[in-house]
């Protein structure tokens, strides 16, 4: 699996745009970009999945440079209610026939009124 | 539609001791997969189990724990003669089917544990 390196932590006010960047220099060919969003005492949940360009999807947006060592998750207008923890995942879907991760230590987002 | 249901969600043991925790998945997933998460640590993959077999358990410590999926039934992960530094969360999750492009895990809740 590619390693990832995230920001530790980002503060940002309610109603503001968040940008999340996630560098994976090493991400392969088959790999594709997931993101999950966890709040305290709760399992990870699924946000956003690409693997080149840009996706969108009712939550959040997701770009991918041209040479993929890189990507930004976008959340638009954050409100207190998504102060959680995000972790950007590098692997192949494919692999093995299964997805194998360990999550990095993730960003953790505090959103201030 | 039910999520990915785990129990107990919190479970104290006390050392010496073992901890059985369980995992139904959503309805439909065939693919169950375990996660161990230290405080302030992000998850760390142990299991994969499909119905009746272990795929990978390579996260999996050696001794002590052990994980199944039988045909009927949660899948369990077992814990004895626990010690201390096993307490953590433990997440399950599920999917249902391994081989599609673009597969995503859908998460429980989680087991707190506490070993005393």
């Amino acid at each position: 699996l590619a390693k990832t390196t995230q920001p530790i932590s980002m503060d940002s006010y309610e109603g503001q745009e968040v940008n999340i960047t996630c560098s994976h220099n090493n991400i392969a060919t088959n790999d594709y970009i997931t993101w999950y969003q966890q709040f305290p005492s709760q399992g990870p949940r699924f946000i956003i999945q690409g693997y080149k360009t840009k996706v969108t999807n009712e939550v959040a947006s997701l770009f991918i440079p041209a040479d993929r060592k890189s990507s930004t998750l976008s959340l638009p207008r954050v409100s207190l209610s998504d102060t959680a923890v995000y972790y950007c995942l590098v692997g192949d879907p494919n692999s093995g026939g299964y997805q194998k991760v360990t999550f990095g230590t993730g960003t953790k987002l505090q959103v201030i009124p | 539609n039910a999520g990915v249901m785990q129990n107990p969600r919190h479970l104290v043991r006390r050392r010496g001791q073992e901890a059985r925790l369980r995992c139904s998945p959503m309805k439909g997933h065939s693919h169950v997969y375990w996660y161990r998460q230290l405080p302030e640590e992000g998850l760390k993959f142990m299991v994969y189990l499909q119905k009746e077999n272990i795929i990978d358990e390579s996260g999996m410590p050696k001794e002590r724990f052990s994980a199944e999926f039988p045909k009927e039934g949660p899948s369990i992960l077992r814990i004895q003669q626990v010690v201390r530094g096993d307490s953590a969360a433990y997440f399950c999750a599920s999917s249902p089917t391994a081989t599609p492009e673009r597969n995503t895990q859908y998460f429980g809740p989680g087991t707190r544990l506490t070993v005393l």
